[in-house]
């Protein structure tokens, strides 16, 4: 079975600019989730997609959203890209109401 | 407001030796779940052991084992058996299903175990 796959590996932007990561479930998985894990520290919950529709999003200003598409894979945006955005960006993904989150290898976003 | 700390940012350990790496929580809430998660260099969160606020007896994974204390709110992880592959970052986690999302995970800081030959 495959698992969590995210892309790119690595990004590196400026400041100002567009961000947009890519992320892909576990087959017959319908949630997924993603966080930020900026250097040194823990990881901070971002967003939950699941069955299409955003059910819950952690402290973040409104230039970090998302979209889950029909195939369950998920886009995250960050827009007007600040310094302190870069961090490792991890996708995680579950059957609905289960509670193992299964997590992908991450996108490292540099902000320059 | 739920809140996960964990007070030991490295820890080092022989190699075949056990460690055990600690975790404490804070909620109101009484239904709850408690997670370690490894990262190793990587990147990648490795699942590792899970424990639900009512399942009476510890739960076991193997080499892991979660030292659950309820009226501690401690939910300490031990590793028996200590391998040099164990050496990674390993977070507590928890979920609080009335907390506006059924599966929002709540993070430690991590506590980074190197494993010594």
């Amino acid at each position: 079975e495959a698992g969590v796959t995210q892309s790119p590996t690595h990004l590196i932007k400026t400041r100002g600019q567009q961000a947009t990561l890519r992320c892909s479930p576990i087959s017959g998985h319908t949630s997924v989730y993603w966080y930020q894990q900026a250097l040194g520290l823990g990881l901070q919950f971002l967003l939950w997609y699941d069955e299409g529709e955003e059910r819950n999003r952690g402290n973040f200003p409104p230039r970090f959203s998302g979209r889950q598409f029909p195939n369950y894979s998920s886009e995250l945006n960050v827009n007007a890209l600040e310094l302190e955005d870069s961090a490792l960006y991890l996708c995680a993904s579950s059957r609905t109401n289960h509670y193992e989150q299964y997590f992908g290898p991450g996108t490292r976003l540099t902000v320059t | 407001a739920q809140k996960i700390t964990q007070t030991q940012p490295g820890m080092f350990v022989q190699e075949k030796e056990a460690v055990t790496l600690d975790c404490t929580y804070d909620t109101s809430d009484p239904s709850y779940g408690l997670f370690w998660y490894k990262q190793p260099s990587s990147g990648e969160m490795i699942f590792l052991i899970y424990q639900g606020s009512y399942d009476q007896q510890n739960a076991t994974e193997g080499r892991y084992s979660l030292n659950f204390q309820k009226a501690r709110k401690s939910a300490n992880l031990v590793i028996s058996a200590s391998q040099l592959g164990d050496s990674a970052m390993y977070f507590c986690a928890m979920r609080v299903p009335r907390d506006g999302g059924y599966n929002k995970l709540i993070f430690g800081a991590g506590t980074r175990l190197a494993v010594h030959p």
